[in-house]
C-alpha cells in the first residue's frame, strides 16, 4: 500500500488564489519530500522537509511537517497557470530506504 | 550538465518479447532507481541499485523482470516476455547518495504491449 497519501485528490482554483495540499502517511520518517509532475514527463523535486524540522519555504511554497500526526501540507501562494500539474509527496525511511509515493493531486489553475 | 537520461521515450512490443530500457543516471550519482507508473496513479517503486550491486528489489515482479547497473554504462530495466499488463511508463531517477537527498528523474519510457 502506499505510504503517503494526498487530498485532495483534485483541486481547481483560479489564477492568484493559494492551493493548500494535504499528505498522510503512516510509518516513521526520515524526511518527507514533495515533487511535481507536468503531463508526460518526470518528476521534478521541489522541496525536502526533515522530520526535526516543522515547516520550511522556498519561494512561493511554504511546507509544513507534523509527526505527532503523521501530516504535511504543501501550500503554493498567488498561484500561476503554469502551477498546474500533478503533486506528489514522498517518504524517505532513512538510508539504504526507497522513496514512497502517494497517488498525487491533480492541482488546475485557471487563468 | 545532463539530467537522467532515459531512452527509449517511447517503446511498442508485442505480447511475448523483451523489452530493455535504459537509465544514464546524472554525473556523480551511484545510486539508481525504478519506479512504474500507471494512469491517473503515482509512482510504484520497483528497484533500488548501486553500482554492481541490487539494494533493494522489494518491488520487482517475481518472474520476468530484472534490474543491473553495472560498473560500466547504463541501468537496465529487462522486462521478458512483455504481457499487456507490463504497459505503463516507467521512470528511473538517481541520486548522490543514500538519505536525506532528493531523487532525479528522467522523462520516463512509456511501453505500450500490443
Amino acid at each position: 500500500s502506499q505510504q503517503g497519501e494526498e487530498d485532495p485528490q483534485a483541486l481547481s482554483i483560479q489564477e492568484g488564489e493559494n492551493a493548500t495540499m494535504n499528505c498522510s502517511y503512516k510509518t516513521s520518517i526520515n524526511n518527507l519530500q514533495w515533487y511535481r509532475q507536468n503531463s508526460g514527463r518526470g518528476l521534478v523535486h521541489l522541496i525536502l522537509i526533515r522530520s526535526n524540522e516543522r515547516e520550511k519555504h522556498s519561494g512561493r511554497l511554504r511546507v509544513t511537517l507534523d509527526t505527532s500526526k503523521k501530516s504535511s501540507s504543501l501550500l503554493i501562494t498567488a498561484s500561476r497557470a503554469a502551477d498546474t500539474a500533478s503533486y506528489f509527496c514522498a517518504t524517505d525511511a532513512g538510508a539504504n530506504s526507497k522513496l514512497t509515493f502517494g497517488k498525487g493531486i491533480t492541482l488546475s489553475v485557471r487563468p | 550538465n545532463a539530467g537522467v537520461m532515459q531512452n527509449p521515450r517511447h517503446l511498442v512490443r508485442r505480447r511475448g518479447q523483451e523489452a530493455r530500457l535504459r537509465c544514464s543516471p546524472m554525473k556523480g550519482h551511484s545510486h539508481v532507481y525504478w519506479y512504474r507508473q500507471l494512469p491517473e496513479e503515482g509512482l510504484k517503486f520497483m528497484v533500488y541499485l548501486q553500482k554492481e550491486n541490487i539494494i533493494d528489489e522489494s518491488g520487482m515482479p517475481k518472474e520476468r523482470f530484472s534490474a543491473e547497473f553495472p560498473k560500466e554504462g547504463p541501468s537496465i530495466l529487462r522486462i521478458q516476455q512483455v504481457v499487456r499488463g507490463d504497459s505503463a511508463a516507467y521512470f528511473c531517477a538517481s541520486s548522490p547518495r543514500s538519505n536525506n537527498s532528493p531523487l532525479h528523474f528522467g522523462n520516463g519510457t512509456r511501453l505500450t504491449v500490443t
